[in-house]
């Protein structure tokens, strides 16, 4: 059974918009990630957020923690179209892996 | 060089087949892992393994077996494929002591 569950499952924005998508998950966790698969390829390492931070940054991307709620929110902050892409959130079964992966949010920005 | 390789790409057989799918890394990472998606259930873990005598059945490991004969390298069988093993498979690798996981480029594996 899967963790987290990602939120839209579909997002369209144009370019420059910011684009927000949400994780929830059931169990207590030590750390949440985040991931990008681009179109039948290989998930990349976006972000990670510990459980004991609220809110972490890179580049354009912030990515909040919300343990009492069990959610986490990504806002990619003036989408470009490279941005298309699905958007993953994931947590480790126990400890620190393996990880279990949400559904995924899949991104589309249009130019 | 891609620090993760998987091979083949695409694999197209038939049921009742024996296929074997590979991943190498040149990461030097403990762990690695074998996983499986389908259009719209996300990525599901298949095994895993945190060193080269420990093996771990993952969410979905039925129909599936896998060997880690060196660090580097990490595969899986099916040792019976049949048409609803058909998906794209994902090797990664992480660190001990480190969260993040790297993937390979993916397996697309169809069975007719």
């Amino acid at each position: 059974s899967q963790q987290g569950e990602e939120d839209p499952q579909a997002l369209s924005i144009q370019e420059g918009e910011n684009a927000t998508m949400n994780c929830s998950y059931k169990t207590s966790i030590n750390n949440l990630q985040w991931y990008r698969q681009n179109s039948g390829r290989g998930l990349v390492h976006l972000i990670l957020i510990r459980s004991n931070e609220r809110e972490k940054h890179s580049g354009r991307l912030r990515v909040t923690l919300d343990t009492s709620k069990k959610s986490s929110s990504l806002l990619i902050t003036a989408s470009r179209a490279a941005d298309t892409a699905s958007y993953f959130c994931a947590q480790p079964i126990s400890g620190n892996t393996p990880l279990v992966f949400g559904k995924g949010t899949r991104l589309s920005v249009i130019a | 060089d891609a620090d993760v390789t998987q091979t083949p790409r695409n694999r197209i057989t038939k049921t009742g087949k024996r296929i074997m799918l590979e991943c190498s890394q040149t990461k030097g990472h403990d762990r690695m892992y074998w996983y499986r998606q389908d259009p719209g259930l996300g990525l599901r873990l298949i095994y895993y393994s945190f060193d080269v005598k420990d093996i771990n059945k993952g969410e979905i490991s039925d129909g599936y077996s896998v060997s880690r004969q060196a660090q580097a390298k990490f595969s899986l069988s099916l040792e019976s494929a049949i048409p609803n093993q058909t998906a794209l498979y994902f090797c990664a690798t992480s660190d001990r002591g480190q969260v993040e996981q790297y993937f390979g480029p993916g397996t697309r594996l169809t069975v007719t």
